[in-house]
């Protein structure tokens, strides 16, 4: 089946702990993305990478590193976790945005304490 | 900068009615609008997809068209279940922005038996 799987689904941290979210899609997408996902302030955009080793800043990219050393995958990396931080994390793929929809994963939900 | 509006932001209908949600956007330089569901918790499904130079696209008992002169794009869905009830999102893919989508707040829908 394709599809785009987040590990873990939820997560309770204290702050100052480093955590990796992990996405890795089956579908050979070459574009992949993180956002993250507020009441009141939607979905807005963490990071994004276009292919291997190509990566870039999205809306909100404080906080936050990302690596993409295969097609496949493209963990999240939070260094120093803070409760701002507190969010539902998606982790979308696509083969190109320009012509084609993204495929999302089921979602993070983190805490930070 | 790009915006994206979804009226109304919530909507409660009996089962086997008709209904229309609406998507605006303020800047028409868009490639693409995509329609997503969201159910509690879980992650977003794809609903339809629609390129710019499209004005609709159907899927079962849901039919989303898109107008880029006016900014609107509407999603119908045809004899309403309660299994539809869920939050539903429309997103646009904007030029030179690395992929992007710029999101709506949701419309969140219920469906009574």
């Amino acid at each position: 089946e394709a599809q785009v799987t987040q590990n873990p689904r939820y997560l309770i941290t204290v702050t100052g702990k480093k955590l990796t979210v992990t996405c890795s899609q089956n579908m050979n997408h070459e574009y992949m993305s993180w956002y993250r996902q507020d009441p009141g302030l939607g979905l807005r955009q963490i990071y994004y990478s276009m292919n291997v080793e190509v990566t870039d800043k999205g809306d909100v990219p404080e906080g936050y590193k990302v690596s993409r050393k295969e097609k496949r995958n493209f963990p999240l990396i939070l260094e120093s976790p803070s409760p701002n931080q507190t969010s539902l994390y998606f982790c979308a793929s696509s083969l190109s945005p320009g012509n084609y929809g993204y495929t999302f994963g089921s979602g993070t939900r983190l805490t930070v304490v | 900068k790009q915006e994206v509006t979804q009226i109304p932001a919530a909507l409660s209908v009996p089962e086997g009615e008709n209904l229309v949600l609406n998507c605006s956007f303020t800047d028409s330089a868009i490639y693409n609008l995509q329609w997503f569901r969201q159910d509690p918790g879980k992650g977003l499904t794809s609903l339809l997809l629609i390129q710019s130079s499209q004005r609709e696209q159907t899927s079962g008992r849901l039919n989303a068209s898109l107008d880029k002169s006016s900014g609107r794009s509407t999603l119908y869905i045809a004899a309403s279940q309660p299994g539809d009830s869920a939050t539903y999102l429309c997103a646009v893919g904007i030029y030179n922005q690395g992929g992007k989508l710029i999101f709506g707040q949701g419309t969140e829908l219920s469906v009574k038996p």
